[in-house]
């Protein structure tokens, strides 16, 4: 089952602009993941964020994590065409290191 | 460093025939994992090794799929017989220990069932 859903299911911005997508979840995490899936491709780890952290930044990533709402964000800055991708949210349990995905968010950054 | 291999990268069966998918981790990486991808869903952990153990098999649907990992190393995923339902991308992931939460993930394997 999908423990985590993104919204908006897509989302459409011009080179330069931010992007912003959400990941809400339902049960207790240890730690919560953003991936990043080309069309066709693998996934790949964009952050990792832990149940007691708020915030985290990388590069033009910035994630931020409220426990007490259950629900993450991802914020991309200044984005480029390269950047169009669909983005999961993963959340991961204490005690193993199991993930579950969440539904996606389909990002087109358009020249 | 390499990453994780997946072969075949595209299937095409028909329905009742049987398939396989074979994946190589990141050398060292003790952890496997094999997902299932459904278009437009997120990924669905089958199948979790440490080395060749089973960790969590939970939501594999053990009358079809069947999975292994003799020695440690490689992986099979196979489905005998298939359903037009099991068309879907299947990802092998790879991570260096349990406690290393980070899972590298091989290019993974379209299957479409005719």
């Amino acid at each position: 089952s999908q423990q985590g859903e993104e919204d908006p299911q897509a989302l459409s911005i011009q080179e330069g602009e931010n992007a912003t997508m959400n990941c809400s979840y339902k049960t207790s995490i240890n730690n919560l993941q953003w991936y990043r899936q080309n069309s066709g491709r693998g996934l790949v780890h964009l952050i990792l964020i832990r149940s007691n952290e708020r915030e985290k930044h990388s590069g033009r990533l910035r994630v931020t994590l409220d426990t007490s709402k259950k629900s993450s964000s991802l914020l991309i800055t200044a984005s480029r065409a390269a950047d169009t991708a669909s983005y999961f949210c993963a959340t991961g349990v204490r005690g193993g290191n199991k993930l579950t995905f969440g539904t996606g968010t389909q990002l087109k950054v358009e020249l | 460093e390499a990453g994780v291999a997946q072969s075949p990268r595209y299937k095409i069966i028909e329905k009742r025939q049987s398939v396989a998918f074979w994946c190589n981790p990141i050398s060292g990486h003790a952890t496997l994992y094999w997902y299932q991808q459904i278009l437009g869903q997120g990924p669905k952990l089958l199948i979790q090794f440490q080395n060749n153990g089973v960790v969590d098999d939970s939501q594999l649907p053990k009358d079809r799929f069947s999975a292994e990992r003799l020695k440690g190393v490689d992986s099979t995923l196979k489905i005998q017989p298939a359903k037009l339902e099991d068309s879907a991308v299947y990802l092998c992931a790879s991570s260096l220990e349990p406690v290393r939460e980070t899972q590298y993930f091989g290019p993974g394997t379209r299957l479409l069932v005719l």
